[in-house]
């Protein structure tokens, strides 16, 4: 059975950074695309970046210069690297695995809170 | 960037009634639309792929169809575990994009 499971997230500053990890089992990470996807409170599901499995990535405009993701494969571990965070980030972000054309599975997701 | 319009945002229905929420894309995405379910404080859970395949586990009673631009999902007879927000999204081409959600509530 395919596991992901993410950690790291909490109170942050604006302007701070923070890393999320998703660590998965069941699954080999190296041969793997996965996303991040975000969620504001009360809001919809937003895209947030994809790395495929030979390291190529993809951003939203909304985090493109910010935010970094990325793989330690020897660990199984996705992480999402969150610098110069603004207020508009507080969410949920969730991790999910790319299996075809769908994101199947899906992490619990971590809260993310960016507030003086 | 492909927007994705989904209608309607709200849906009031009882327990057995048919419900189809429809997902418009901007421009064509070859089929490669998703539908998921979500319920409150719980990750996505995928529905169907490739606009009109199930996933393996879901209910029959959960189909999807369409092509080219417009999209819908069908609950044949709602149940009350249905009772849930869906989306629908398109992986066609990067960024990859949301609908903005159909909340269906008990009536």
């Amino acid at each position: 059975e395919v596991q992901l499971v993410e950690s790291g997230g909490g109170l942050v500053q604006p302007g701070g950074s923070l890393r999320l990890s998703c660590v998965v089992s069941g699954l080999t990470l190296s041969t793997s695309w996965m996303h991040w996807v975000r969620q504001a409170p009360g809001k919809g599901l937003v895209w947030v970046s994809r790395i495929t499995s030979d390291g190529k990535t993809v951003y939203a405009d909304s985090v493109k210069g910010r935010f970094t993701i990325s793989r330690d494969n020897a660990k199984n571990t996705l992480f999402l690297q969150m610098d110069s965070l603004r207020d508009e980030d507080t969410a949920v972000y969730y991790c999910a695995r790319d299996g075809s054309w769908r994101l199947d599975p899906w992490g619990q997701g971590t809260l993310v809170t960016v507030s003086s | 960037d492909v927007q994705l319009t989904q209608s309607p945002t709200f849906l009031s229905a009882s327990v057995g009634d048919r419900v189809t929420i429809t997902c418009r894309a901007s421009q064509g995405i070859n089929n490669y639309l998703a539908w998921y379910q979500q319920k409150p404080g719980k990750a996505p859970k995928l529905l169907i792929h490739a606009a009109s395949t199930l996933q393996s586990g879901v209910p029959s009673r959960f189909s999807g169809s369409g092509s080219g631009t417009e999209f819908t999902l069908t609950i044949s007879s709602l149940q009350p575990e249905d009772f849930a927000t869906y989306y629908c999204q398109q992986l066609n081409s990067s960024p990859l994009t949301f609908g903005g959600g159909t909340k269906v509530e008990i009536e």
